[in-house]
């Protein structure tokens, strides 16, 4: 069974501090991974996805698949970053089936 | 381009009855997904419609069931209602059901529903 995993529940920083929103998943086949992101009163969207291999408002993400994980970096916190960030993940032929992990609410604080 | 609309925004119901969410895709998004999210926990997938059948399936009961319609719009059906089902349950259409359009899911804002 594939699972996803969001160590912190709760990530508070400083403005200007690094980021890295850890994620890790099992999965015994090629997975696609993806952060979603739910900024407050608004829904959930996504952030970007490991084929893409971009960088999205200064995020960016590798698929380690040694260490099977998926962290989520950004060099420099900025106020408006604090959301609940979730991590997904879809099996191959799976459709739009996505496995979330628990979500870890980040805090810019300044 | 209108996103993807749920209705009932939030509905409170009792043990035992039955209930019927409502979603209308994105404009020419024709797969329609459904997720339950317990309070504190990730979406769970419940499972996804195209061309109108039930095409995936996760770990949930047949008292919940769906439908999708001609219009790609869609419902979720849940009968005897037990506590456990309070939740926010979000509805997500795609482009496309395979490659990489699949990949681009595009959510409601979800009903609440509470179980007494």
């Amino acid at each position: 069974a594939q699972r996803v995993t969001q160590p912190e529940k709760l990530l508070s920083v400083f403005k200007g501090a690094p980021v890295e929103l850890k994620c890790n998943y099992s999965y015994s086949g090629s997975p696609e991974l993806f952060w979603y992101v739910q900024y407050s009163r608004q829904r959930l969207q996504l952030l970007l996805r490991h084929i893409s291999r971009e960088s999205i408002k200064g995020f960016t993400a590798d698929l380690n698949k040694g260490e099977t994980s998926f962290h989520l970096k950004k060099p420099f916190a900025q106020e408006e970053d604090s959301a609940m960030y979730y991590c997904a993940l879809r099996s191959s032929g799976g459709g739009n089936k996505l496995t979330f992990g628990t979500g870890t609410q980040l805090k810019v604080e300044l | 381009e209108t996103g993807v609309t749920q209705s009932p925004t939030h509905l409170i119901k009792t043990r035992g009855q039955q209930v019927t969410l409502r979603c209308s895709s994105q404009s020419g998004h024709n797969t329609v997904s459904w997720y339950q999210q317990a309070l504190g926990q990730g979406p769970q997938f419940i499972f996804q419609y195209y061309r109108e059948e039930e095409n995936g399936r996760g770990n949930f009961p047949p008292r919940f069931s769906g439908l999708q319609f001609p219009n790609y719009s869609s419902e979720l059906n849940v009968n005897a209602l037990e506590l456990d089902d309070s939740a926010l349950y979000l509805c997500a259409s795609s482009p496309t059901i395979t490659g990489n359009g699949a990949n681009v899911l595009t959510f409601g804002a979800g009903s609440r529903l509470t179980v007494l």
